[in-house]
């Protein structure tokens, strides 16, 4: 069966440093990964995905993530840091086809930003 | 984005109450979803829908029913709330699985049972 993990829950960084975020996915096949974001309140919104090809995808408000597959990863980056992506942010994969398009979710990881 | 909206947005009520979550798309999505959200659990899926009548189970289906009508309209009824169904529910659209299983969420429906 599918899973992902996020192995950290809460994450602190100062504004202008740079971030990672881990997510490691359980899946026997080529798996399609995504990244969400979510602000205080609010729903999620699509960070990033990850189909095939190119294994370093960019995605909405400078973030970008690398698959590796020998690693089973998809680690979320940004360069520097702003005050404004401090949000929860989810890993998901996609299901198998016969399971009605269905995204597995991580636990989430906090990020908070100091100024 | 796509055009979710959910209402309520909060609710309030007691135990033993029914309760109906709405949630309506404008995108002509064939494929809908209900999760909840708790700290610590991440996102768990309700129910969801593949199409107008087709539904089946997620992994926290117990006391949650939902119909799907229309194929704008998915509802998620609690037949009988108990306090552990406090909690924050989001309603998704998706078109597909594979390379189109990006899901859209609404803004979520905050529901408290006392």
């Amino acid at each position: 069966a599918q899973s992902v993990t996020q192995p950290d829950i809460h994450i602190t960084v100062s504004e202008g440093a740079s971030l990672e975020l881990r997510c490691n996915y359980s899946y026997g096949a080529t798996p399609y990964l995504f990244w969400y974001v979510q602000s205080p309140g609010q729903g999620l919104q699509l960070l990033l995905k990850y189909f095939s090809g190119d294994t370093l995808v960019q995605g909405i408000k400078g973030f970008e993530a690398e698959f590796k597959r020998s690693q089973s990863s998809f680690n979320l980056r940004k360069p520097s840091v702003h005050w404004s992506d401090a949000a929860e942010y989810f890993c998901a994969v996609g299901a198998d086809y016969n399971q009605g398009g269905k995204l597995i979710f991580g636990q989430g990881t906090e990020l908070s930003v100091k100024p | 984005d796509a055009g979710i909206t959910q209402s309520p947005r909060h609710k309030v009520t007691e135990t033993g109450t029914p309760v109906t979550l709405r949630c309506h798309q404008t995108e002509n999505h064939r494929y809908m979803y209900w999760y909840r959200q708790d700290p610590g659990h991440g996102l768990r899926l309700i129910h969801y829908s593949y199409g107008v009548k087709d539904t089946d189970k997620g992994e926290v289906s117990d006391g949650y029913s939902v119909s799907r009508s229309k194929t704008e309209d998915f509802l998620l009824t609690l037949e009988s709330a108990t306090s552990s169904q406090t909690s924050v529910y989001f309603c998704a659209t998706g078109m597909g699985f594979g390379g189109m299983a990006e899901q859209f969420f609404g803004p979520g429906t905050r529901l408290t049972v006392l």
